[in-house]
């Protein structure tokens, strides 16, 4: 089945600056990749998706870019703020599937 | 509108108690999903359904777990003979029609068993 990993599992940086965390997956038939926000004590928030059929992907101040030759995609936070603190999960959904298969997790901190 | 909704937030049992989880999905959306999530993991695949039916139980790890969704709307995932390793936060996401769109999570029921 479906495995993802994600990297790196904590990412601090400051104020102002731009993060990227990325995500290998092992289905090729995989197709549909969310990106989910969560905060302490709260369900996950979808914060962008790519499906296989774009190569990138941007709204505002994230971004992220899939590979498919290389079966990984990343997300990417410019102009990084301290409220962007969180943790960040990718997943991956094969066509014919219906279970969003996650990583593991990025602990991100914005310090001002 | 309002999100998807989920009771209790918090369930404290016993050991080999039984207990019932609710999840409320976002109003005309007909797929419902059940994950589950471990401290510091992502979110396990359980359950999903389709109108009333489960269209996939692969996720669920043993016959002590059960879903319904009589009507086809509110879900309830029911675990029996709870373990103490059944301590997670139980989410529960909704969809508009099938399985391909985006899935919209609640605030999940965090479940310590004692």
């Amino acid at each position: 089945g479906e495995n993802v990993e994600q990297h790196p599992s904590t990412l601090s940086v400051q104020e102002g600056d731009s993060a990227v965390i990325k995500c290998t997956y092992s289905d090729s038939a995989s197709n549909y990749f969310p990106w989910y926000k969560q905060e302490l004590g709260k369900g996950p928030q979808l914060i962008i998706d790519i499906r296989s059929n774009v190569g990138e992907k941007k709204d505002q101040r994230i971004a992220v870019t899939l590979n498919k030759t290389a079966k990984h995609f990343s997300l990417h936070i410019t102009e990084t703020q301290p409220e962007d603190s969180a943790v960040y999960f990718c997943a991956a959904q094969a066509q014919a599937g219906t279970a969003l298969i996650f990583g593991k997790g990025t602990t991100l901190s914005v310090s001002s | 509108g309002a999100g998807v909704s989920q009771t209790p937030s918090n369930k404290v049992t016993e050991k080999g108690k039984y207990v019932e989880l609710r999840c409320d999905p976002i109003s005309g959306h007909t797929a419902l999903y059940w994950y589950r999530q471990s401290l510091g993991q992502g979110p396990e695949f359980l359950i999903y359904f389709q109108g009333t039916g489960a269209a996939d139980d692969s996720g669920l790890p043993n016959d002590r777990f059960f879903a319904v969704r009589p009507e086809g709307s509110v879900s309830t995932l029911k675990i029996q003979r709870t373990e103490r390793g059944d301590s997670a936060v139980y989410l529960c996401a909704s969809s508009l029609m099938g399985s391909q769109e985006t899935q919209y999570f609640g605030p999940g029921t965090r479940l310590l068993v004692l």
